[in-house]
């Protein structure tokens, strides 16, 4: 089944020290985003690929970065993650033409 | 800017019982609008959706109508089952607002027995 994968689930990192997340599809979408979705929350989007322009949002912080080598996979770097950026990290992708957005299963990521 | 407001949860439902979860929105144009579900523990998954004026998504027994006369798209089922205990989040894709999602802040619905 084509489908969207994140690695790991679970990620635990240390304050400061730098982490990747990981996101791949077998869908060929043109459009791969991340989500950052705290407890409770609803899902924020920090920023989106169209094939290869990067398009951040206004409020996204610097702290955060994304790469996205090919059509398949997309990263999410923090390069000095704080207690604030616990939270689970959605990946999802779209066609250009068609606004469904399919989402992974989230990466939970916590900050000791 | 674009914005969807829903009901505040948690909602609690008997089994066979008739759902309903509120949402409207604002936005300028004419945006496309969804409800997604989350499971504990996992992404979400697109339940259903309306990209115009008196659209009707439906799926698995969940349906909600686009009604622009009053900005609201409200999910209904009509006889909720255990397995339908999540959490719901409407959201909108602006017509000028490329591909971001705006999502509720989402209601969790929990059915007993």
């Amino acid at each position: 089944d084509a489908m969207v994968i994140q690695n790991p689930r679970y990620q635990v990192t240390q304050f400061g020290k730098p982490v990747t997340l990981s996101c791949s599809q077998t869908l060929n979408h043109n459009v791969m985003y991340w989500y950052q979705q705290k407890s409770s929350q609803a899902p924020k989007l920090l920023f989106h690929y169209y094939d290869k322009d990067f398009n951040n949002e206004a409020d996204t912080p610097d702290n955060f970065q994304s790469r996205r080598p090919n059509t398949s996979f997309c990263f999410l770097d923090i390069r000095s993650p704080g207690l604030g950026d616990a939270a689970m990290y959605l990946c999802a992708t779209s066609r250009v033409d068609i606004y469904e957005q399919y989402f992974g299963p989230g990466t939970r990521l916590t900050v000791t | 800017g674009n914005s969807v407001t829903q009901m505040e949860g948690p909602v609690t439902l008997s089994e066979e019982a008739f759902l309903t979860i509120n949402c409207t929105y604002t936005a300028t144009g004419y945006p496309s609008l969804f409800w997604y579900v989350q499971y504990p523990g996992e992404g979400l998954q697109l339940l259903l959706k309306a990209t115009k004026a008196d659209d009707k998504g439906s799926n698995k027994g969940f349906e909600a109508t686009y009604r622009k006369e009053t900005t609201s798209f409200h999910l209904e089922k009509g006889s909720v089952q255990v397995s339908d205990s999540a959490v719901y989040f409407c959201a909108l894709m602006g017509s000028n607002s490329g591909y971001a999602l705006n999502f509720g802040k989402g209601t969790s619905l929990l059915v007993t027995p």
